[in-house]
């Protein structure tokens, strides 16, 4: 599968606790994004990588929260001392500079109880 | 602010029918937009795609439409199938805001295929 990977595919924490995600983009992509998507509403906007440059962040993006894409491949994103308010459906898409299209990965559901 | 919106939250067609999904967006700025599906437990899937320059654009079933005069957008699907069913957002970018590429979303139309 080429596509982009994310894992794990569901996860289940304890309030406080740090939870770290995982996204492999579609080789050759050197552009990287991840989303957060709440029950019934769209995808917004968390953060962009282009190679390993961190380039923007949204404001939802708090202090708790951290991404990285270290090499310029796969990216990490970690939220320090979860709240219940966290628990959405994290998503990565990436894309080829050059390129428009976005394509996601299928997520990571994080419930945060 | 800058907001995507989508006129009716659920459609639902007959099987074999046509399917129109609407879509109004509030930011002039916006010269990019993009259709997506998703499927139930599933990430967005790229549907279709359609620049400001152009008003019409047709892919395999589907059609996009763009009316820049009233900052509205409209998804047709032809012989709408049960593997149709999911939710459909709208999605905008500003080509032109640099190299970020951010998408804003819509909430999403719920389209269901009855048989």
């Amino acid at each position: 599968d080429t596509g982009v990977s994310q894992n794990p595919r569901h996860k289940i924490t304890k309030r406080g606790q740090n939870v770290t995600f995982r996204c492999d983009p579609i080789s050759e992509h050197n552009r990287l994004y991840w989303y957060r998507q709440t029950l019934g509403q769209g995808p917004e906007f968390l953060t962009y990588f282009q190679n390993e440059a961190q380039l923007e962040k949204s404001r939802l993006l708090s202090d708790r929260f951290s991404a990285e894409r270290p090499k310029g491949s796969f990216s990490t994103l970690e939220i320090q001392r979860t709240e219940q308010g966290d628990s959405a459906m994290y998503l990565c898409a990436s894309s080829l500079g050059g390129r428009n299209e976005a394509f996601f990965g299928q997520g990571t559901r994080l419930t945060v109880v | 602010g800058e907001s995507v919106g989508l006129h009716l939250p659920t459609l639902s067609v007959q099987e074999g029918d046509n399917s129109i999904i609407n879509c109004a967006y509030s930011n002039s700025a916006s010269d990019y937009f993009i259709w997506y599906k998703q499927e139930s437990g599933k990430g967005p899937q790229f549907i279709i795609d359609i620049r400001s320059n152009m008003d019409k654009r047709q892919g395999q079933r589907v059609t996009v439409l763009l009316n820049k005069t009233v900052k509205h957008l409209s998804l047709q699907i032809a012989a709408t199938q049960p593997g149709d069913s999911a939710v459909y957002f709208c999605a905008e970018t500003r080509l032109s805001s640099g190299s970020a590429r951010q998408l804003t979303f819509g909430s999403g139309t719920q389209l269901t295929v009855l048989p």
